[in-house]
């Protein structure tokens, strides 16, 4: 079963801020994917990056970048130069492929305020 | 493109009373979910449908049952609703998530207040 702890509840920044939202999970998987969605004040829930545990390498998205350390079991999303519209609860979630795994158990979620 | 449509967005019940949460997708996804969403919680999954014919429970099942009833369609049902359901809740598909090679498509959501 997979496990994920997003331990900042709450963040708020100030606009043009970097800020950095932790995910910390747990698998007994050897091979596992790691999701992070995004969920603005309208509601909706949007996916943003998918990395499995074979690649290692950070990922960056104008923006946005994603530090995977599978010795610390970790994925962290960082937002470089924070604007407004960043403002939205983020979720990190992992899903671990032992052949038979079809669902996908959230985090709680760090709801960032970026202040104008 | 209309993607994973839920109906109704608003409902609001008695304690007591029964409704049912539909989901259609026109994706051709074979997987189907439903979460809750409350605040501090996050996203909790209720019950999923891997493939058409099978249904399995999440993390919160107790007190809902669903049904698949087409390749398109997920429902979430309330027999007696309580106020500990009143939530926002979101249906999901994806074409397999076994292989972590798809990703989730969620609807807008429906919010439910038991009184």
């Amino acid at each position: 079963a997979q496990k994920v702890t997003q331990a900042q509840t709450e963040i708020s920044v100030v606009e043009k801020e970097d800020v950095t939202l932790d995910c910390v999970y747990e698998t007994r998987d050897t091979t596992y994917y790691l999701f992070w969605y995004k969920q603005p004040p309208s509601g909706e829930l949007v996916f943003l990056i998918r990395r499995n545990s074979f690649d290692e390498q950070n990922e960056i998205s104008g923006r946005y970048s994603w530090n995977f350390q599978k010795s610390t079991s970790s994925f962290n999303f960082t937002i470089t130069a924070s604007q407004v519209v960043d403002s939205a609860v983020y979720f990190c979630a992992p899903l671990g492929w032992s052949g038979a795994t079809n669902k996908l158990i959230f985090g709680t979620g760090t709801l960032l305020a970026v202040q104008p | 493109n209309a993607g994973v449509t839920q109906t109704p967005k608003f409902q609001v019940l008695k304690t007591g009373q029964s409704m049912t949460l539909q989901c259609a997708q026109d994706m051709n996804h074979n997987s189907m979910y439903w979460y809750r969403q409350d605040p501090g919680m996050g996203l909790r999954l209720i019950y999923y449908s891997a493939s058409e014919g099978t249904t399995d429970k999440g993390e919160v099942p107790n007190g809902y049952n669903v049904s698949r009833l087409n390749k398109r369609e997920f429902s979430l049902r309330l027999e007696s609703a309580a106020p500990s359901q009143t939530s926002v809740y979101f249906c999901a598909s994806t074409r397999d998530l076994s292989s972590g090679a798809n990703v989730l498509t969620f609807g807008a959501g429906s919010r439910l207040t038991v009184l």
